[in-house]
């Protein structure tokens, strides 16, 4: 059971340039959803996907793209670059429990792909 | 507008002793609520929780204490160990999408 991966670990971009990061979970969950930690922010949710064939946009979502491939897989894209998107980035997964006013999870996070762009 | 609050960046305390960490919430319709564990160079792991309907709980060393009237929590770890340093971050359910919003967390360090 690897749980969630992220691939790659690390990358290096030039202003402009794109990427995707890729990230798998293993758990049959129905939940996936996108973070960027920054120093003094805490994680902050960029795109999450409540089940598969559905995305919706969190706190930061300017400059970001997803996609929601299946229910294992999760992707998120930078279309073009910026400095400003320097971060790590944190894929996790979850399975909903209903309770209260709020459902709430337990949320499994993948390792993390550090991103600089310069 | 940070629903979630961790005001103290860092603490530092001597291996054996009492660690507290603190976390502040805005919201009343919050009813649950989570601590995360993170080591440089991985994720976050979950730690413990707790609804709205207890005052605290405990797991082993961890206990986590709330007090909804002051619209807080706090985080005890007794005795902390050196290898409890770490990055914790308090979390809240914002919706019933099981979203989760994220304090700006507390690096820990236990000293030797």
């Amino acid at each position: 059971n690897a749980g969630v991966t992220q691939t790659p670990k690390f990358q290096v971009l030039k202003t402009g340039q794109s990427m995707t990061l890729q990230c798998a979970q293993d758990m049959n969950h129905n939940s996936m959803y996108w973070y960027r930690q920054d120093p003094g922010m805490g994680l902050r949710l960029i795109y999450y996907s409540a089940s598969e064939g559905t995305t919706d946009k969190g706190e930061v979502p300017n400059g970001y793209n997803v996609s929601r491939l299946n229910k294992r897989e999760f992707s998120l894209r930078l279309e073009s670059a910026a400095p400003s998107q320097t971060s790590v980035y944190f894929c996790a997964s979850s399975e909903m429990i209903a309770g209260g006013y709020y459902s709430y999870n337990e949320q499994f996070f993948g390792p993390g792909t550090r991103l600089t762009v310069l | 507008d940070q629903q979630v609050k961790q005001n103290s960046p860092s603490l530092s305390v001597q291996e054996g002793r009492i660690s507290i960490l603190n976390c502040d919430y805005t919201n009343s319709m919050f009813d649950y609520f989570l601590w995360y564990k993170k080591y440089p160079a991985e994720g976050p792991t979950f730690l413990i929780s707790i609804s709205s309907i207890k005052d605290k709980n405990e797991d082993g060393r961890f206990t986590v204490f709330l007090n909804k009237s002051a619209k807080h929590l706090s985080l005890h770890i007794v005795p902390s160990q050196p290898g409890d340093s770490a990055v914790y971050f308090c979390a809240a359910p914002s919706s019933n999408t099981g979203k989760l919003i994220f304090g700006q967390g507390t690096t820990l360090q236990v000293k030797p």
